[in-house]
């Protein structure tokens, strides 16, 4: 079956460690996006990217990177300078061609900071 | 600037109807998207409507679209418990990378 896989779904930090989220999709789809969730808040866009080897800032960027050197897989690093990166992470694609702007989610990451 | 708003809580009686309300910003928005969020789960898309059309109907969901203003409701008939979950309104944002702009979400809550 097609979909987005997310790993892990749940992740626990210390202050001042990076750490890295998976995200892999196998619908062939060429974009790909992170958001990130916080209770009582819209969903936020911290990066996107529409090819390999290309990806841009979303509204939130500071704080996280991330590479797009396979179509499939788009994983995002929390760096030790996301002030507050406690947070539901939810990884998304959407068809090149897909007029109607669909976004596929996966089943998201949890990441807490103790 | 872009900018989607829902009321944050909905509790309604099973077989009753629910209208999930937003309003948003944008009106070069080409299409209008509802999603669902299930607890600890990522989002469904639910239905979408296209910019030139008033309603949608797809079996027991009802959208209808204000365009003038800038409204646009998601009616479910017959709330079922299954339905409870969380619900996104969300636009196409016109501004370049077909981003969508997400509100912060109805959490509808279906009690007997």
């Amino acid at each position: 079956d097609g979909g987005i896989t997310q790993s892990p779904k749940y992740l626990f930090r210390k202050e001042g460690q990076n750490v890295t989220l998976s995200c892999e999709q196998n619908l062939n789809h060429d974009a790909m996006y992170w958001y990130r969730q916080d209770p009582g808040q819209g969903l936020r866009l911290i990066y996107y990217s529409q090819i390999v080897n290309d990806f841009q800032k979303g509204d939130i960027a500071e704080g996280y990177s991330v590479s797009r050197e396979k179509k499939e897989s788009f994983p995002l690093t929390v760096t030790s300078a996301q002030k507050n990166p406690t947070a539901f992470y939810l990884c998304a694609s959407k068809r090149g061609d897909a007029n109607t702007g669909e976004l596929f989610f996966g089943e998201g990451s949890r990441l807490t900071v103790l | 600037g872009e900018d989607v708003e829902q009321s944050l809580f909905l509790s309604v009686r099973e077989g009753d109807s629910s209208v999930i309300n937003c309003t948003y910003t944008d009106s070069s928005s080409t299409y209008l998207y509802w999603y669902k969020q299930e607890p600890g789960a990522g989002l469904q898309l639910l239905t979408y409507i296209f910019s030139n059309m008033d309603m949608k109907q797809d079996q027991r969901l009802t959208v209808l679209l204000n365009k003038k203003d800038k409204h646009l409701s998601l009616r479910i008939a017959d709330t079922q418990t299954g339905d409870s979950a969380i619900y996104f309104c969300a636009e196409s944002f016109s501004g370049g990378y077909n981003k969508l702009i997400f509100g912060a979400g109805t959490r509808l809550a279906v009690h007997p």
